[in-house]
């Protein structure tokens, strides 16, 4: 069955320190990506996507995230994290083709605390 | 434009009885998928509707049912609820759909608590 890991539960940083958050999929088709954030008390809001061409992506508030097809990961990266980054982050996965169901496959999600 | 409504927001049932939740999309989204949302389980999907037809269906069993009416605003009803049924029930639509390639934009969802 396709799946989503995502390997941190909870990531705890300071203010200005860089953030990545690993995502690895396994389904060996053609995949959309994306990365979706929670944060507290809000719903989730598409923070960026992949579909096609350059694996590296750059979504909203300065976050990034590169398509690496042969490891099948799609990691999210900020330089510099701020208190307000803190939410839940959602990696997600949509199988194209090939009789997949094409619906999304989340992640469990990880949490990520930012100290002031 | 307005984003994806879900209503109601709250609702709190008690088991063996149904429940129906609404969902309205984006203006000139087709496409309208639901997920269910719990600490344990994270979000898992249980169907999409486009142009009022089912398109897709998750692992869900036949107590959960939904239907898309011709303006694309969706409904979900759940029957002879279960204390595991309480969950975040979101709502999320597009224009293409998921088997279209489409980008999802999610609601607020819909907080159902069973006793």
């Amino acid at each position: 069955a396709q799946s989503v890991s995502q390997h941190n539960h909870h990531v705890i940083l300071s203010e200005a320190a860089s953030l990545e958050l690993g995502c690895n999929y396994s389904y060996g088709g053609t995949v959309n990506l994306f990365w979706y954030v929670q944060y507290p008390g809000q719903h989730l809001q598409l923070l960026l996507k992949y579909f096609s061409g350059d694996p590296l992506v750059k979504g909203i508030k300065g976050f990034e995230a590169e398509f690496i097809k042969s490891k099948f990961s799609f990691n999210l990266r900020k330089p510099s994290v701020q208190w307000s980054d803190t939410a839940e982050y959602f990696c997600a996965v949509n199988p194209r083709g090939g009789g997949s169901q094409g619906n999304l496959i989340f992640g469990k999600g990880t949490k990520l605390s930012v100290k002031p | 434009k307005a984003g994806v409504t879900q209503t109601p927001r709250y609702l709190i049932k008690t088991r063996g009885q149904q429940v129906t939740l609404s969902c309205s999309p984006i203006s000139g989204h087709r496409s309208v998928s639901w997920y269910q949302q719990t600490p344990g389980q994270g979000l898992q999907f249980l169907f999409e509707y486009f142009s009022e037809t089912q398109r897709n269906k998750g692992n869900f069993p036949g107590r959960f049912s939904g239907r898309q009416f011709s303006n694309s605003r969706s409904e979900m009803n759940v029957s002879t609820l279960e204390l595991g049924d309480s969950a975040l029930y979101l709502c999320a639509s597009s224009l293409a759909g998921t088997e279209g390639g489409g980008t999802q934009y999610f609601g607020p969802g819909t907080r159902l608590l069973v006793l």
